[in-house]
C-alpha cells in the first residue's frame, strides 16, 4: 500500500506562499494524488487532484516529479481561512486503496 | 442539493449496544463510503460500495457491517459497541468509476461515543 508522509504542522503568515510535501514511495502505476482540507467539526473538502507533472486551479497548484514518489501542494498567498488541516490522498478510487495520511496543520498567522 | 447528509450527528452508547448510522446523498454518486478518524489521525476507510448492492471491506472493517440497498443511502452498523469503537464518522460519495475527477464528497460527520 502506498503509505504517505507529510509533516504535522506547518505555520505561516497571511499573504505567504506555503508548500506542503507528501511522500508516498510505494505509489502504484493506476494512483491518483489528491488533497483534502479540513475544518474542526467538518468533513474534508476536496482542493486539487494530479497523476503527474502539474496541475493548477483557482485555490492551489499540485506539483508531482516525474518518479511520483513525492508531491507538494502549492497554496499562494495564504489568509487566516486557510488554517485547517490538509491530507494528502493516495489511491485508486477503483480500489479500497485508499490511505490518508496523518494531515499537515497549518497554521496561518497575521 | 443537500449533498451528503449523515444522521445522527451525536450519539452515546454503553458497551454491548448496537446501532446505525445513516448515509444518505442526492448526487445520484455511485461510490460510496465509510471513515473513522480518531484524533490526531487520518482517515481510515472502514467499508466501501461501488454500486447498489455491494459492499467491500476496508482498511478497518472489523466490528462493523454495512448495507447499501438503495443508490442514494449507505448504512453503518455496530452489532455490539465497544469503547474502542469512540470515533468521528465521515461518510462520502464520489463520481461513477471512470470519471476524469474522482473527488470525494463528506458529510458532516457523526461523532460516536461509546461508555
Amino acid at each position: 500500500l502506498a503509505k504517505t508522509t507529510q509533516p504535522i504542522s506547518m505555520d505561516s503568515y497571511e499573504g505567504q506562499e506555503v508548500n506542503i510535501t507528501c511522500s508516498h514511495n510505494n505509489i502504484a502505476t493506476n494512483d491518483y494524488i489528491t488533497w483534502y482540507q479540513q475544518f474542526p467539526s467538518q468533513g474534508p473538502r476536496f482542493i486539487i487532484q494530479g497523476y503527474k507533472t502539474k496541475v493548477t486551479n483557482e485555490v492551489a497548484s499540485l506539483f508531482i516529479p516525474a518518479d511520483r514518489k513525492s508531491s507538494t501542494l502549492s497554496l499562494p498567498r495564504v489568509s487566516l481561512s486557510d488554517t485547517a488541516v490538509y491530507y494528502c490522498l493516495v489511491g485508486n478510487y477503483n480500489t479500497d486503496k485508499l490511505i490518508f495520511g496523518t494531515g499537515t496543520r497549518l497554521q496561518v498567522f497575521p | 442539493n443537500a449533498g451528503v447528509t449523515q444522521t445522527p450527528k451525536f450519539r452515546v452508547l454503553k458497551t454491548g449496544q448496537s446501532m446505525t448510522l445513516l448515509c444518505a446523498q442526492d448526487m445520484n454518486h455511485e461510490y460510496m463510503y465509510w471513515y473513522r478518524q480518531d484524533p490526531g489521525m487520518g482517515l481510515r476507510l472502514i467499508h466501501y460500495s461501488v454500486g447498489e448492492g455491494t459492499t467491500a471491506k476496508g482498511e478497518v472493517p472489523d466490528g462493523y457491517n454495512v448495507s447499501r440497498l438503495k443508490k442514494q443511502n449507505f448504512l453503518l452498523g455496530l452489532e455490539s459497541a465497544a469503547p474502542s469503537q469512540t470515533s468521528v464518522y465521515f461518510c462520502a460519495s464520489s463520481y461513477p468509476s471512470g470519471s476524469v475527477y474522482n473527488e470525494q464528497f463528506f458529510g458532516p460527520g457523526t461523532r460516536l461515543t461509546v461508555l
